[in-house]
């Protein structure tokens, strides 16, 4: 079944670290992104790529950093420089370079220690 | 004012109602509409997508939009507990995935 993978499911992050999540999608989607999800608040977006070895801020990159070496993965790395990381992170793809509805996998939550 | 709002509930319903579920927003030029549903702790589920004004049906849903008031609607018919989630709209001006904007969700719980 395609679909968007993302792991952990779950992670805590330590003072100082940093900390990466893993979205993996088996759909043949161009364009990936990674939301920020709080409660009360419409997802918000972090970064998005079109294309593979692209990528382009979004509303709240600041603490935040991706690469995008492969069609199928786009890692979010979490620094310390994020000062409120605690949130539900999701990571969608979409189709044709960005057009159309997303589709989401399903969450990683982290929380401070 | 926030660019797209929904009403956060919790709405509770006994099984069978018909549910509202609705968005207002304030930007004119959206044109393409989405409807999501989000269990606890999964990612949204795109139920409904539509271009411009009018309704469209899929099963026991029915997304509707009415841009001269700047508001959208989302009904469940027959609604059953498996229903129970949070229902977060979207919208877009120009269909491009980073220019979507999110409404905060309205969480429905349908009683057995």
């Amino acid at each position: 079944d395609g679909g968007i993978t993302q792991s952990p499911k779950y992670l805590f992050r330590k003072e100082g670290q940093n900390v990466t999540l893993s979205c993996e999608q088996n759909l043949n989607h161009d364009a990936m992104y990674w939301y920020r999800q709080d409660p009360g608040q419409g997802l918000r977006l972090i970064y998005y790529s079109q294309i593979v070895n692209d990528f382009q801020k979004g509303d709240i990159a600041e603490g935040y950093s991706v690469s995008r070496e492969k069609k199928e993965s786009f890692p979010l790395t979490v620094t310390s420089a994020q000062k409120n990381p605690t949130a539900f992170y999701l990571c969608a793809s979409s189709m044709g370079r960005g057009t159309g509805p997303q589709h989401f996998g399903d969450g990683t939550r982290l929380s401070i220690l | 004012q926030k660019e797209v709002e929904q009403d956060p509930g919790p709405l509770s319903v006994p099984e069978g109602a018909i549910v509202s579920l609705n968005c207002t927003y304030s930007n004119s030029a959206f044109q393409y509409f989405m409807w999501y549903r989000q269990y606890s702790r999964k990612g949204p589920e795109l139920l409904m997508y539509t271009y411009s004004s009018g309704n469209k049906e899929d099963g026991r849903f029915t997304a509707q939009v009415d841009k001269s008031s700047k508001y959208i609607s989302l009904f469940i018919r027959d609604s059953q507990p498996s229903d129970s989630a949070t229902y977060l709209c979207a919208m877009s001006l120009d269909n491009y995935g980073q220019n979507f904007v999110f409404g905060p969700g309205t969480r429905l719980s349908v009683l057995p």
